[in-house]
């Protein structure tokens, strides 16, 4: 079965900082690979998607993430952070494209001033 | 477009207590999805409708059940609630060129008291 881990439950980093969060996950063949973005009380919003193609994708807000086959790796990064992004994040796999999602645990967000 | 709608967006309840959800996806949007959040748990996936039919289901108890119109708007029950029922119920509708991507809306919080 598949599974995604996102080791680190908070991050806090400064105003203007960069920013990479981790996700590894589990799956035997190519996995669809996503980003989400949780706002308090709010749904989850898509910031990426990967299932083929260039293995650096580029999402709103100024995110990216890179796949890594070799690492079952799909790492969020920002260059810049700003207040606005603290949030939860997700990483989540899905094992086709018509198939259902499965969830990491998160990462909270938080951005000091 | 308009994005994924749910209603109600609160709901208080009691054991033991029946609640009906609704979900109306993304126009042109032919499958929805139901994912139950909670903060001991996480993002669960419950079940997926496409073209009226039960796609696919998650390990949840017979109390929840679902249904798709045939206009796509989907409803959730959950039937005699559990104190532990009390959760964010999140429906997504899936689009993308594959059909890949899962667009959430804003979720109903259920609490049951």
């Amino acid at each position: 079965a598949q599974s995604v881990t996102q080791p680190d439950i908070h991050i806090t980093v400064s105003e203007g900082a960069s920013l990479e969060l981790r996700c590894n996950y589990s799956y035997g063949a190519t996995p669809y690979l996503f980003w989400y973005v949780q706002s308090p009380g709010q749904g989850l919003q898509l910031l990426l998607k990967y299932f083929s193609g260039d293995t650096l994708v580029q999402g709103i807000k100024g995110f990216e993430a890179e796949f890594k086959r070799s690492q079952s790796s799909f790492n969020l990064r920002k260059p810049s952070v700003h207040w606005s992004d603290a949030a939860e994040y997700f990483c989540a796999v899905g094992e086709g494209a018509g198939n259902m999602l499965t969830f990491g645990g998160g990462t909270r967000l938080m951005v000091k001033p | 477009k308009a994005g994924v709608t749910q209603t109600p967006r609160y709901l208080i309840k009691t054991r033991g207590q029946q609640v009906t959800l609704s979900c109306s996806p993304i126009s042109g949007h032919r499958s929805v999805s139901w994912y139950q959040q909670t903060p001991g748990q996480g993002l669960q996936f419950l079940f997926e409708y496409f073209s009226e039919t039960q796609r696919n289901k998650g390990n949840f108890p017979g109390r929840f059940s679902g249904r798709q119109f045939s206009n796509s708007r989907s409803e959730m029950n959950v039937s005699t609630l559990e104190l532990g029922d009390s959760a964010l119920y999140l429906c997504a509708s899936r689009g993308g060129l594959l059909g890949e991507t899962q667009y959430f809306g804003p979720g109903t919080r259920l609490l049951v008291l």
